[in-house]
């Protein structure tokens, strides 16, 4: 069974400085994605940034950075200079090959003016 | 952009109703999805769908059924509502695997059972 585990479920950071949440995965498999959802108080869960396990290089999207460690099955997101509008709950998520979709309990971020 | 409507922001019905949930998607995509989301449990697959007619279980299908008739409408049926089943309910869209492409998700309907 996959498995996706963030163990903070509440972060804070301080407006422009950096945070990383964490997330680890638990698979058999070679071939996955990962991904990084964001859901505002307004609810709307939209994609952060995702990383394909092949690719060794590391995305980024922005202020939005992944560190990923496959043979550690670890998948953690940088945030940098956070701004107030990156308070919100994240979900970690993971795709195999196939149609599901397997996401961690999320992890809810305040950031401090 | 991706366009996953759900008919309902909030929706309050009584223990034993039975109670329809609605999403359209507008980008032909052949997977949907239905989630509950609950405090410290994250999201949870109550259903899927990866084809017009075809539906599969997903973690928590009990007192849940689902509906596709067409590509893109997918409904969530609660045959018997009760006060467990409030939750708030997500629904989600995907092309296929290919590319790994992410899930667009709707607004989400906050449904209390009284």
């Amino acid at each position: 069974a996959q498995t996706v585990t963030q163990s903070q479920p509440e972060m804070s950071v301080q407006e422009a400085e950096t945070v990383t949440l964490s997330c680890t995965y638990d698979t058999s498999e070679s071939d996955y994605y990962l991904f990084w959802y964001k859901q505002p108080p307004s609810r709307q869960m939209i994609l952060v940034i995702r990383q394909e396990a092949y690719k060794q290089q590391n995305a980024t999207e922005n202020r939005f950075s992944v560190n990923f460690q496959k043979a550690a099955k670890s998948f953690s997101l940088k945030i940098s200079d956070s701004q107030l509008g990156d308070a919100a709950m994240y979900f970690c998520a993971y795709r195999r090959t196939g149609n599901q979709f397997y996401f961690g309990t999320g992890t809810s971020l305040t950031v401090i003016p | 952009d991706v366009k996953v409507t759900q008919s309902s922001r909030y929706l309050v019905k009584r223990t034993g109703e039975k109670v329809f949930l609605e999403c359209v998607q507008d980008m032909d995509h052949e997977n949907m999805f239905w989630y509950r989301q609950d405090p410290g449990l994250g999201l949870r697959l109550i259903y899927f769908s990866y084809d017009v007619k075809m539906k599969e279980k997903g973690d928590i299908p009990e007192g849940y059924s689902v509906s596709r008739e067409k590509k893109e409408r997918f409904s969530l049926i609660l045959e018997s509502a009760s006060t467990n089943q409030t939750s708030m309910y997500l629904c989600a869209s995907s092309p296929p695997l290919q590319g790994g492409q992410p899930q667009h998700f709707g607004d989400g309907t906050r449904l209390s059972i009284l």
